[in-house]
């Protein structure tokens, strides 16, 4: 069965500065890997996705991650942080589901403040 | 990219009651999905709901818990059933849209406090 983790549960960042958040998977064949964020009292945002190809993901707002299959990660980074980042922020791989559809398991999620 | 609404928005209920929750899309999609996500926890997902199939629940969800409706490509509802405090999360929708293929869409999900 797949599995994500998300070592860091809060991260502070200063605004301008730059961010990674870490995601290591456990999958058997070739990931669909994803990234999502969670702004209070709002539902989940696509920030971007990896099915296959090029390593390295360009997102929404300013967002890239990078898919490294030898450490089993999908690290997200942003150069600069603004302060409308603050969020929550989810790792997830997807799976085929045998009926069709894709099965997503999320990573327990990253706390994300920024300061001022 | 689909438009998902979810009814209500949040609710507080007395154990041992039911509520039903509405998922409305504003574009036919194939593949519809229920998650919970529990106070400080990540989403888990409960089941997938087919148009026209019974609907598929993961391990730890059974249907006479968690009953859901599915009468068309649009709308589908989850009911959390006989409630207790532990019930108490958000659940969300999400749908795929066809031929886009794996990218899930997420609704602004329904927090449910049980007292």
């Amino acid at each position: 069965a797949q599995s994500v983790t998300q070592p860091d549960i809060h991260i502070t960042v200063s605004e301008g500065a730059s961010l990674e958040l870490r995601c290591n998977y456990s999958y058997g064949a070739t990931p669909y890997l994803f990234w999502y964020v969670q702004s209070p009292g709002q539902g989940l945002q696509l920030l971007l996705k990896y099915f296959s190809g090029d390593t390295l993901v360009q997102g929404i707002k300013g967002f890239e991650a990078e898919f490294k299959r030898s450490q089993s990660s999908f690290n997200l980074r942003k150069p600069s942080v603004h302060w409308s980042d603050a969020a929550e922020y989810f790792c997830a791989v997807g799976a085929i589901l045998t009926g069709g559809g894709n099965k997503l398991t999320f990573g327990t999620g990253t706390q994300l403040k920024v300061e001022l | 990219s689909a438009v998902i609404s979810q009814k209500p928005s949040r609710d507080i209920c007395q154990r041992g009651t039911s509520l039903t929750i509405q998922c409305q899309v504003d574009s036919q999609v194939t593949m519809m999905f229920w998650y919970r996500q529990q106070p400080g926890q990540s989403l888990t997902l409960i089941a997938t709901a087919n148009q026209g199939s019974e609907a598929t629940y993961e391990s730890g969800f059974v249907i006479d818990k968690f009953p859901i409706s599915r009468p068309n490509l649009t709308f589908s509802t989850l009911t959390v059933s006989n409630m207790s405090p532990e019930d108490s999360s958000i659940y969300l929708c999400s749908v795929e849209e066809a031929g886009r293929g794996t990218e899930a869409f997420f609704g602004q999900g329904t927090r449910l406090t049980v007292v």
